[in-house]
């Protein structure tokens, strides 16, 4: 299987500020990453896909970028309504593993 | 719109089978997508558990595959998930989507998961 990691596993921050969230593969992936943004007691909602492209509908803050086998979501302003825990996915292979989330909370 | 809603029991005693429905809505389940499931423990991160094209072809995920089976029934626009032999770590929220994907070119199809249904609690024990 392929592994993935998330770094940081939490972050403290303000609203305004600029957040990047770290996923790396265990293996070459190429752009078969998407990224999902979940609340608590709800479902995870699609951020991102192929590494860099915008989900519709989602706000253009989110931006996704990929060097290699790591990948980067970015908030470039944080919203109140960004407060959530985010997971990356890899859709190379079989089994779609997802990354262990990372959670953004209030500073 | 296209809309997934999961349905079964919220409780499972051990050793017994787990079953879950997924009905979708807004879409024939036949049209052409792969649809999954995916669970995630009490606090913890989400797991794949595995995916179906309405043929019936299957991906599992390989530390389940023993246990699990998932089916499409289409004229009913639903699909199944059956666990065997649960224990308490198969408690978790069990969620149901559809894997999208994106063609860029020849064989190249960048999957991603675009409608979640809300989620079921299974909870496994006596």
């Amino acid at each position: 299987d392929i592994q993935l990691t998330q770094s940081p596993s939490f972050l403290s921050a303000s609203v305004g500020d600029r957040v990047t969230i770290t996923c790396r593969a265990s293996q070459g992936i190429s752009s078969y990453l998407a990224w999902y943004q979940q609340k608590p007691g709800k479902a995870p909602k699609l951020l991102i896909y192929a590494a860099s492209t915008l989900q519709s509908g989602v706000p253009s803050r989110f931006s996704g970028g990929a060097s290699g086998a790591e990948f980067t979501l970015t908030i470039s302003s944080l919203q109140p309504e960004d407060f959530a825990t985010y997971y990356c996915q890899q859709l190379k292979s079989y089994p779609f593993t997802f990354g262990p989330g990372t959670k953004v909370a209030v500073k | 719109q296209v809309q997934l809603q999961e349905s079964g029991p919220g409780l499972v005693k051990p050793s017994e089978t787990l079953s879950l429905t997924c009905d979708v809505s807004g879409l024939a389940i036949s049209n052409g997508h792969y649809w999954g499931w995916i669970r995630q423990p009490p606090g913890k991160g989400l797991e794949w558990i595995g995916s179906i094209y309405h043929s019936g072809s299957t991906n599992y995920n390989p530390s389940l595959k023993s246990r699990l089976t998932m089916s499409v029934d289409t004229s009913k626009n639903q699909f199944s998930l059956k666990l065997t032999s649960v224990t308490a770590a198969d408690t978790a929220v069990y969620f149901c989507a559809r894997l999208n994907y994106d063609s860029s070119g020849p064989r190249i199809y960048y999957y991603y998961m675009d409608v979640w249904g809300k989620g079921t609690t299974v909870t496994v024990s006596s």
